[in-house]
Order: C-alpha cells, then structure tokens, then sequence
C-alpha cells in the first residue's frame, strides 16, 4: 500500500520569505499522481498544485512550485514570496493513476505559520 | 471552478439516532464521489468511494452498516452514519472527481454526538 510521509508538523517563515514543505511518499507504481492541498482555519481543502509522475518537469502555480524527484520519492512544495493568506495546513496527497477510482492517500500535513 | 456543496456544516445529535450528510456537485456531473474522516488535528482517512448507480466501495476497517452510502445521481451522494455514538464525532469530508484525477472538496461536516 502507499504511504505518504510529511516530516514537519509544523513550519514558520516570515512574510515575503520563502518556505519549503517536505513530502515523501512509497509506492510500487510508475504511474501516479501527486498533489498538494491547503487546509486554512475554515477547514476547506484547496487544491495548491499537483504533478504527474510521467512528467520530469516541475509543475508550477504563481508563487508555488513543486521538485518532484521521482527517483527519491520526494514532492516537495516551495511557497515564494510568502504571505499572511498562506497560513494554513498543507497536506501533501497521493492518487494511483492506474484504472478505478481510487481516493487520495493524504500526509499527516504540516502547520504552517507565517510571520509578519 | 468546479463547487461541492456539503449539507449540513455542523449537526449535533443525540446517541443512537442517525444523521444523514449531503455532498452535491453543483455546477458540474460526479460519477465517482468519496468521503473522507478526519479527526482533531490528523489528516484525511479515506473512508469510502461512492460510485453512482452501484454499490459503494469502502477501506478496510469502514463498517459498511454504520456508515451508509446511495450514490442515487450524477450530482449527490450522502452518507448516512446510523446508530451515531460519541466515538462517531468527528470531521466528515467529501469529494467529487471531475477532470482526470483532480477532486473538489466540500467544506466539511462536523458531527457531535452527544
């Protein structure tokens, strides 16, 4: 089964600052997708970016952007530029890309904290 | 953007009676919902995946009699949790798949049992 691993309960970065959120994950598959979702206090789960596993290049969404190292299983999440709005959990998510309608395997996420 | 309405956001309920859940694509067809269990302060737990017009496919451990789901169309799903008890509060979530494998999230449902 996978598994998917968030390391950071917990991050802070000053505003305008830049901040890097760690995920690894293990599967046995080639095919998958990855994502990140951010979780703010309203508890409403917001789609941040998301990668497919066949593409090598990094996907990117204005100040966020991910380094997808498919070789070390890693998915990481860099957020530029940070600001107050960013506060928020991130939960890193993993989705087999093969036939059915699988759900989405979260991390435990990481709490966020943004500085003024 | 695609939205999902979840009904209701809050229900306080007594022990032993039901409460029903609604999870509604609005502006867009779900063949494929699920629903999601998460705690104080954890992470999502997928629970179940509701598929219209069949059965519902739940994760090991998911009593299929305690937590009931009908996927009766293309644009809602509810998740029935029967006989609720107090280790049944918690946060319930769910989603609908509408592009290749991008899901919309509701915003939640917090059940307190009392």
């Amino acid at each position: 089964a996978q598994t998917v691993t968030q390391s950071q309960p917990e991050m802070s970065v000053q505003e305008a600052e830049t901040v890097t959120l760690s995920c690894t994950y293990d599967t046995s598959e080639s095919d998958y997708y990855l994502f990140w979702y951010k979780q703010p206090p309203s508890r409403q789960m917001i789609l941040v970016i998301r990668q497919e596993a066949y593409k090598q290049q990094n996907a990117t969404e204005n100040r966020f952007s991910v380094n997808f190292q498919k070789a070390a299983k890693s998915f990481s999440l860099k957020i530029s530029d940070s600001q107050l709005g960013d506060a928020a959990m991130y939960f890193c998510a993993y989705r087999y890309s093969g036939g059915g309608a699988d759900g989405l395997t979260f991390g435990k996420g990481t709490h966020l904290i943004i500085q003024p | 953007g695609a939205v999902v309405s979840q009904h209701p956001s809050w229900v306080i309920c007594k022990s032993g009676t039901s409460v029903k859940i609604e999870c509604r694509s609005l502006d867009f067809q779900a063949t494929t919902m699920f629903w999601y269990r998460q705690f104080p302060k954890q992470s999502l737990m997928l629970m179940a995946t509701s598929n219209e017009g069949s059965k519902a496919t739940y994760e090991q451990g998911v009593e299929k009699d305690k937590f009931l789901i009908n996927h009766a169309s293309l644009t809602l799903s509810t998740l029935t949790v029967t006989s609720a008890h107090p280790e049944d509060s918690s946060f319930y979530i769910c989603s609908a798949r509408r592009l290749a494998n991008i899901q919309y999230f509701g915003a939640g449902t917090r059940l307190s049992v009392l």
